[in-house]
């Protein structure tokens, strides 16, 4: 399995600022994706994060709004940019897992708490 | 296009009984299925899943799950609630070999009561 960790854990914000989440994997790992979580709601998909070429966004979901950074194997940022307050949510991270046992599963991070005045 | 439904948005159930959580996909591709808990203010947690072979598979914390593919179902089951199940339970589905994109379910909250 992969251990994830996410900085901050929880931030809030205000309008029309832009935060940059952190998302570290504790070995190396061909496939990052971030996933958003609003309140009271499931998980949808906003882009799956490559490294060495741009992020595959989802439907509903650009790169101007939540650029993605994957600099290496190990590590991706997201940022959301101008915020609102409908971006107020719960941001995860997670991770294809490496090896012989667990390469059909993803693992996720403790989430990011955004809270946008 | 796949999908995930999740029957009963909360669920309720006293300590030492059956737990019954449903989850019904569609999947124009055979399925890899996953069952994944989330505790208060924290992430997701994988409890079991379904890729192939034996039907019936158990994760963590005697929770089990069986695939049914006639049903095109993957309900969850644990024998005996015990007060530290009581959490949201989100049911997914994925795409391409279990590794690619995720499709959730809109999530159960289970309480239990004593």
């Amino acid at each position: 399995s992969a251990v994830i960790s996410q900085k901050p854990s929880r931030d809030i914000c205000q309008r029309g600022t832009s935060l940059t989440i952190q998302c570290q994997v504790d070995s190396q790992v061909t496939m990052m994706f971030w996933y958003r979580q609003q309140p009271g709601q499931s998980l949808t998909l906003i882009a799956t994060a490559n490294q060495g070429s741009e992020a595959t966004y989802e439907s509903g979901f650009v790169i101007d709004k939540f650029p993605i950074s994957r600099p290496n194997l190990t590590f991706s940022t997201l940022t959301v940019s101008n915020m609102s307050p409908e971006d107020s949510s719960i941001y995860l991270c997670s991770a294809r897992g490496s090896g012989t046992t667990s390469t059909d599963t993803q693992y996720f991070g403790p989430g990011t708490r955004l809270t946008v005045l | 296009a796949q999908s995930v439904t999740q029957l009963g948005s909360h669920v309720s159930v006293s300590e030492g009984a059956l737990v019954l959580l449903r989850c019904n996909y569609s999947s124009s591709v055979p399925p890899y299925l996953f069952w994944y808990v989330q505790y208060p203010n924290q992430g997701l947690q994988l409890l079991l899943k379904y890729t192939t072979g034996a039907t019936l598979v158990k994760g963590i914390n005697g929770f089990e799950a069986e695939f049914k593919k006639s049903e095109t179902s993957f309900h969850l089951t644990k024998p005996s609630a015990h007060m530290s199940d009581a959490a949201e339970y989100f049911c997914a589905v994925s795409d391409q070999g279990g590794g690619n994109k995720l499709t959730f379910g809109t999530g159960t909250q289970l309480k239990v009561e004593l």
